[in-house]
């Protein structure tokens, strides 16, 4: 197990363009989350997944940001019409939630992405 | 907003101890406090978590005071890869199928080992 993996790492596009970032957990882990950090802040919380079910979104996540886990495992986070101020480091962490004891989380490497 | 406060900035010197101080005073009785922290560039990383009693791992020491309002992460023996900003998080236990999932981060408290 290599731990939760990110792709891709770095991806600049222009303004108005799509893209799409693909989460891998660490395997069997049943929840997973998608936050994003900008420069100089925490990461932010936008949204996680139990198994294949979106359970939560945050008022961050605009109607522009979608993202699915359509097997339970792995996601993708697609945002559409991408602006300027979608600059920023793209993070997924994924648990394993077997009891009412909080799981840590473990975070991937994230995904830069720039908009130009 | 995030529930702890830390102070910005701290120095340490390498081989010492690092005391890191969180501020918790609004924690709720089925809260934990856990700690992260992220290396320059990647993602934050989990170091160790606790409800009540102190804790220790490999990495590092949590002791809750026991009011459980506030709380110091120890490095016993910092390095220079221990240069890092460290999250202070409180967060309730998660339920199966329950909603409380995220982790609320602040600006953390950043680090920096000396030599």
């Amino acid at each position: 197990d290599t731990g939760v993996s990110q792709n891709p790492r770095h991806k600049i596009t222009k303004r108005g363009q799509n893209v799409t970032f693909r989460c891998d957990p660490i395997s069997e882990h049943n929840r997973l989350y998608w936050y994003r950090q900008t420069l100089g802040q925490g990461p932010e919380f936008l949204t996680y997944f139990q198994n294949e079910a979106q359970l939560e979104k945050s008022r961050l996540l605009s109607d522009r940001f979608s993202a699915e886990r359509p097997k339970g495992s792995f996601s993708t986070l697609e945002i559409q019409r991408t602006e300027q101020g979608d600059s920023a480091m793209y993070l997924c962490a994924s648990s394993l939630v077997v009891s009412s004891v909080g799981p840590p989380q473990y975070f991937g490497p994230g995904t830069r992405l720039t908009v130009l | 907003d995030a529930k702890t406060t830390q102070p910005p900035s701290m120095d340490c010197a390498e081989g010492r101890a690092a005391n890191l101080p969180c501020n918790h005073s609004t924690i709720s009785g089925n809260e934990y406090v856990y700690w992260y922290r992220q290396i320059h560039s990647q993602g934050p990383q989990y170091i160790i978590h606790g409800l009540k009693n102190n804790e220790t791992n490999e990495m590092a020491s949590l002791i809750i005071t026991e009011d459980r309002k506030s709380s110091t992460l120890i490095l016993p023996h910092a390095t220079l890869r221990d240069t890092a900003v460290y999250y202070c998080i409180v967060r309730v236990a998660t339920n199966y199928g329950g909603s409380q999932g995220n982790l609320i981060f602040g600006k953390g408290t950043k680090l920096s080992v000396k030599p």
